[in-house]
């Protein structure tokens, strides 16, 4: 079965800093999400990465994966509060349910 | 809004109760997960149903139980409850088949169902 761990689990930043949440996956996984969520409310998918080497950008967040290392990346830019949320990464095969990890808790503070 | 739509939304109750959690997929979304999320546990796979048969079981206790029917709507029985019970629970559903690869993969949350034991 697939592990995902993430680290850090929790993280406070100021705003304006960059920072990089990690996720590191047991066994080969077809693809690996992100996810943010905000408290108490619902998962919403922001990246998937298929392949080694595979970045995606979407304001001030990008995600990476090397296949090779079983890690993902998702790298925060100039951090605003508004991406305060707990982000997860997820792997697992295609058709199948995804395995998360236990989420990075992110707070950005003025 | 995901698509995904689970009923009750809050629900509170005794030890020893019954409760059924309903979930109504993504139109046309053939399979549905059911996934626990507590502080202690994080989230957690139950179970997967696929056009109406189980496709696969995660950490599901004898005391749960789920189908899903033939209109692909699902109900989570949990019986017997206990107070380690309390958790939110997600309903979730993927595309269908016919979708793009990156899309058949991808999981579709609801909004959950927060379950108290009291």
């Amino acid at each position: 079965e697939l592990k995902v761990e993430q680290n850090p689990l929790f993280l406070s930043m100021q705003e304006g800093k960059n920072y990089t949440i990690y996720c590191n996956y047991s066994t080969t996984s077809d693809r690996l999400y992100w996810y943010r969520q905000d408290p108490g409310k619902s998962l919403e998918s922001l990246f998937v990465l298929l392949s080694n080497g595979a970045v995606k950008q979407e304001g001030r967040l990008m995600a990476s994966l090397d296949t090779k290392a079983r890690l993902s990346t998702l790298h925060i830019t100039a951090a605003v509060h508004d991406l305060s949320a707990t982000y997860f990464c997820a792997g697992g095969d295609s058709g199948y349910a995804l395995n998360f990890g236990k989420g990075t808790s992110l707070l950005v503070t003025p | 809004d995901s698509g995904v739509t689970q009923t009750p939304k809050h629900l509170i109750t005794a030890t020893g109760q019954r409760v059924t959690l309903r979930c109504s997929p993504r139109s046309g979304d053939l399979s549905v997960y059911w996934y626990q999320q507590s502080l202690d546990q994080g989230l957690q796979f139950l179970i997967q149903y696929y056009n109406g048969e189980e496709r696969a079981k995660g950490n599901i206790l004898e005391r749960f139980s789920a189908q899903q029917f033939p209109d692909l709507h699902s109900e989570l029985n949990l019986s017997s409850l206990e107070l380690g019970d309390s958790a939110l629970y997600f309903c979730a559903s993927s595309v269908r088949s016919m979708g793009t690869i990156a899309q058949i993969g991808e999981l579709f949350f609801g909004e959950g169902s927060r379950l108290t034991v009291l």
